[in-house]
């Protein structure tokens, strides 16, 4: 059973702080890794994505790959009440043409 | 460009009755996919289909649920008849085959069975 773990939090940091969200997967099959946010009452919205070891940075957000680990994160900096949501962490074989394989999510509260 | 659009967005039954969602990708997207999302749970995969062939149907408990992707485009998922297990979100999801695996999701069928 192909499975990715993650802390349910919820995570709570104040405005400004640097919010860190871990994930970690059993398929070492696995290439590609993405994060998800996820409001209360919408979809997920993929945010970034990542299939190289090392980091990926993008505005805030910096995604954080080590596959011999099996391990990804989402570093969230100067972070924002508007980031207070649930982030999902997903991951694939995409070669092996897999769907992606969701955890449960983290709740991020940013207070101001 | 429009996005995965799904309707309805709420649905609301009586245990035993039927229901059919529907979905329909974003253009040129070979890729669908339906997810079941359990309130406080990550989304799980019930089926994918690679244009009109289901690939992954694995996780979908065929006894109630059944799925349809006629010509490749437009989805429907149904349930018959729904348990009141069945209330949860449902997502509809597509990609393309030439992106990395990134799925875009549609705003989900919220289903409340009574």
């Amino acid at each position: 059973q192909k499975e990715v773990e993650q802390n349910s939090g919820p995570l709570s940091v104040p405005e400004g702080a640097i919010a860190s969200l871990n994930c970690t997967y059993s398929d070492r099959g696995s290439q590609s890794f993405f994060w998800y946010r996820q409001y209360s009452g919408k979809s997920p919205e993929l945010i970034m994505f990542i299939y190289s070891n090392g980091d990926k940075e993008d505005g805030r957000f910096t995604a954080q790959l080590n596959k011999a680990s099996q391990y990804v994160s989402l570093l969230i900096r100067d972070s924002q009440p508007s980031d207070s949501a649930t982030y999902l962490c997903a991951v694939n074989d995409y070669q092996a043409g897999t769907a992606l394989i969701f955890g449960k999510g983290t709740t991020l509260s940013v207070s101001s | 460009e429009a996005g995965v659009v799904q309707s309805p967005r709420y649905k609301i039954i009586e245990k035993k009755q039927p229901v059919a969602f529907w979905c329909n990708p974003i253009s040129g997207h070979n890729t669908l996919y339906w997810y079941l999302q359990n309130l406080g749970q990550g989304p799980e995969l019930l089926i994918r289909y690679e244009n009109e062939e289901a690939v992954d149907d694995s996780q979908l408990p065929k006894d109630r649920f059944s799925a349809e992707r006629l010509k490749g485009v437009d989805s429907t998922l149904k349930i018959q008849p729904a348990e009141l297990g069945d209330s949860a979100v449902y997502l509809c999801a597509s990609s393309s085959l030439t992106g990395g695996g990134e799925l875009f999701f549609g705003e989900g069928s919220r289903l409340t069975v009574l």
